[in-house]
């Protein structure tokens, strides 16, 4: 089967660093992906992990472990702006779909 | 701005009703994805289309129907509306198949209403 977790909501202070979690268990792995979306509007593209390790973009990081199904998103230096939804999917192997988790809503409070 | 786009932005109708989504991936993309966000649930994986032909099927009801044109454009077809069928219906898409890495591109959106 496929499940993915993630937490529903998190609150963090602006300036501070906030960390999401995501556990998967899938039929098939060919990569993960974090999307931000703010509501109503489409996923952007945040970060891409196919091997294990840490990936860093500016203030966003992405880290992997495939034997134990574990990804995070970490945000540093966080804006007011950031406060959105933040979406861990998994590529499946077979034509690339993503899988996607429920999203976990940020909020960020000054 | 992605470069992908979708019409209409907006669509309201009536149950039982049969309505029309279109997508247009980036240029170049041969990949198109279709998904859809509704509130109770996180965004779900409903079909692929990479070159013209399908490629992958989600959770995609027998009611809904979707192809991709020689100009690689895609339309997702939904008939005998519900309720249920509320949601964003997102396209996107990526140069290949999915073998390698490509990210997807999203659409706006198309946000679909029935009554």
């Amino acid at each position: 089967g496929q499940n993915i977790d993630q937490p529903t909501e998190m609150t963090a202070t602006e300036g501070a660093i906030v960390q999401i979690n995501c556990t998967y268990q899938t039929s098939g792995f060919n990569g993960l992906f974090w999307y931000q979306q703010h509501a109503g509007e489409a996923p952007t593209f945040l970060s891409y992990n196919v091997l294990d390790g840490l990936e860093e973009k500016g203030r966003f990081s992405s880290f992997l472990s495939r034997s134990k199904g574990y990804s995070y998103l970490l945000l540093k230096e966080l804006q007011m702006k950031d406060s959105a939804s933040y979406l861990c999917a998994v590529r499946d192997n077979q034509g690339g779909k993503l899988i996607f988790g429920q999203g976990t809503e940020l909020s960020v409070k000054p | 701005d992605s470069g992908v786009t979708q019409t209409p932005k907006h669509l309201i109708t009536a149950t039982g009703q049969r309505v029309t989504l279109r997508c247009s991936p980036r240029s170049g993309d041969l990949s198109v994805y279709w998904y859809q966000q509704s509130l109770d649930q996180g965004l779900q994986f409903l079909i692929q289309y990479y070159n013209g032909e399908e490629r992958a099927k989600g959770n995609i009801l027998e009611r809904f129907s979707a192809q991709q044109f020689p100009d690689l454009h895609s339309e997702l077809n939904l008939s005998s509306l519900e309720l249920g069928d509320s949601a964003l219906y997102f396209c996107a898409s990526s140069p290949s198949g999915g073998v390698s890495y490509n990210e997807q591109f999203f659409g706006p959106g198309t946000r679909l209403t029935v009554l």
